[in-house]
């Protein structure tokens, strides 16, 4: 079965900083992998993604994430916050056993500091 | 750029009662689902629908809960017994123009519902 982990429940940065929102996986088949946003009272924006090909994945606003398969993870990063990328993370998988259920992380709450 | 829609936005219910949830996915989108956030906690699959049937289905989704859709743009979940536990905020999602491993879910904006 599909399982992700994101370890923080929060993750707090100065703005124009580095930020980095972690994530595990674990898959049977080969990893799907998604970060998603959300806002206060809006639903899950897509961010990026990784199916295959380089292990350094850019998406929207900035944001890339890097697979890393021996550790089985797929981190968030950001090399310069803004104050308006504060809002709830989601990573999520999915594998290319079955059909397209992704499995959601627990999230992670990032608030960038002016 | 298209979207997914939700209605209503906020839905307020007595225990036992019947909900109807609403959603428009994306038109040229094959695939639906439903997945629920219980204030605070993780996001939860709860059915996928491909090919006017459902393609799969958590433990979540029991008797209680089905799946229509009707004319070909709405795609509905209704919940025939609301229960005090069924409170949250219900995201409808499309996916699908194509290769769909490679297509990510688009969400709408959801419906929270509140049972009493």
């Amino acid at each position: 079965a599909q399982s992700v982990a994101q370890p923080e429940d929060q993750v707090n940065v100065a703005e124009g900083n580095p930020l980095t929102v972690k994530c595990t996986y674990s898959v049977s088949g080969n990893p799907y992998l998604f970060w998603y946003v959300q806002y206060p009272n809006r639903g899950l924006q897509f961010l990026l993604k990784y199916i295959t090909g380089d292990n350094l994945v850019k998406g929207s606003y900035g944001f890339e994430a890097e697979f890393n398969k021996s550790q089985t993870s797929f981190h968030l990063k950001k090399p310069s916050a803004l104050v308006s990328d504060s809002a709830l993370y989601f990573c999520a998988v999915r594998d290319d056993t079955g059909f397209q259920k992704l499995v959601f992380g627990t999230g992670t709450r990032l608030l960038v500091s002016p | 750029e298209p979207e997914v829609t939700q209605t209503p936005s906020h839905q307020v219910t007595q225990m036992g009662q019947e909900v109807i949830l609403r959603c428009v996915p994306i038109s040229n989108h094959l695939y639906f689902y439903w997945y629920r956030q219980i204030l605070g906690q993780k996001v939860e699959f709860l059915v996928s629908f491909y090919n006017n049937e459902i393609s799969e289905k958590s433990e979540i989704f029991d008797d209680q809960f089905s799946v229509e859709r009707p004319d070909g743009s709405n795609f509905t979940l209704k919940i025939r017994s609301t229960k005090l536990e069924d409170s949250a905020m219900y995201f409808c999602a499309s996916s699908g123009t194509g290769d769909l491993n490679n297509s990510p879910l688009h969400f709408g904006n959801g419906t929270r519902l509140t049972v009493t």
